[in-house]
């Protein structure tokens, strides 16, 4: 199986901050990563597909990069409705995995 | 509206069974893989299973840990899933939300959830 390690596992920032969470495969998914946002008691929703690729309906300022086993998610600048919890996923071979989720708490 | 609504959550005993059922709506149904995902309280998610389309012969793929004990099934007239559970385990407590795959890519519609409880 591929684990995926998130890091920070948590982290709080205060609004207009750059944020960064990194996401790193136990072997190589090429692009075959993801990113979700998670607010508590809500279903994820998605906002990176193929690594990189902002989902429609999502604002510029998250970005994603990366290819092979390290990837990360970027926040230009934190705005106050995006603390919440934070997950990747590899799509790349099953069992389908997902990181264990950066929460991101108001400083 | 694109959605996905899960239904048949509830409280059962270790041991006993379960069906979920995931109703689609917005889009064409059959088209498309549709998976389930679980979130265990105040945990991370975990992937269930994936129910595919008749286009690569309705095939599935689980989890290790329900491989066996879950089956996932669809009915494309009804534009439904569904998650057949059996030999439940207190493990098995969670969220179950069921989700429209995009292989290699992402899971891009989600449900609202719904709730499974197994408890004496």
């Amino acid at each position: 199986d591929i684990q995926l390690t998130q890091s920070p596992s948590f982290l709080s920032a205060s609004v207009g901050d750059r944020v960064t969470i990194t996401c790193r495969a136990s072997q190589g998914i090429s692009s075959y990563l993801a990113w979700y946002q998670q607010k508590p008691g809500r279903a994820p929703k998605l906002l990176i597909y193929a690594a990189s690729t902002l989902q429609s309906g999502v604002p510029s300022r998250f970005s994603g990069s990366g290819s092979g086993t390290d990837f990360t998610l970027t926040i230009s600048s934190l705005q106050p409705e995006d603390f919440a919890t934070y997950y990747c996923q590899q799509l790349n071979s099953f069992p389908l995995t997902f990181g264990g989720g950066t929460e991101v708490e108001i400083k | 509206e694109v959605q996905l609504v899960e239904s048949g959550g509830g409280l059962v005993q270790p041991g006993g069974s379960l069906r979920l059922s995931c109703a689609a709506s917005g889009f064409t149904f059959s088209d498309h893989y549709i998976d389930w995902v679980r979130q265990a309280p105040g945990k991370g998610l975990e992937w269930v299973g994936r129910g595919r389309n008749r286009a690569t012969g309705y095939t599935t793929e689980y989890a290790a840990s329900v491989k066996g004990r879950f089956t996932i099934s669809r009915d494309d007239s009804k534009n439904s899933l569904y998650l057949q559970m059996s030999s439940l385990k207190t493990e098995d407590t969670a969220v179950y939300f069921c989700v429209r795959s995009l292989p290699y890519r992402s899971f891009d519609i989600w449900g609202q959830g719904t709730m499974v409880t197994v408890s004496s």
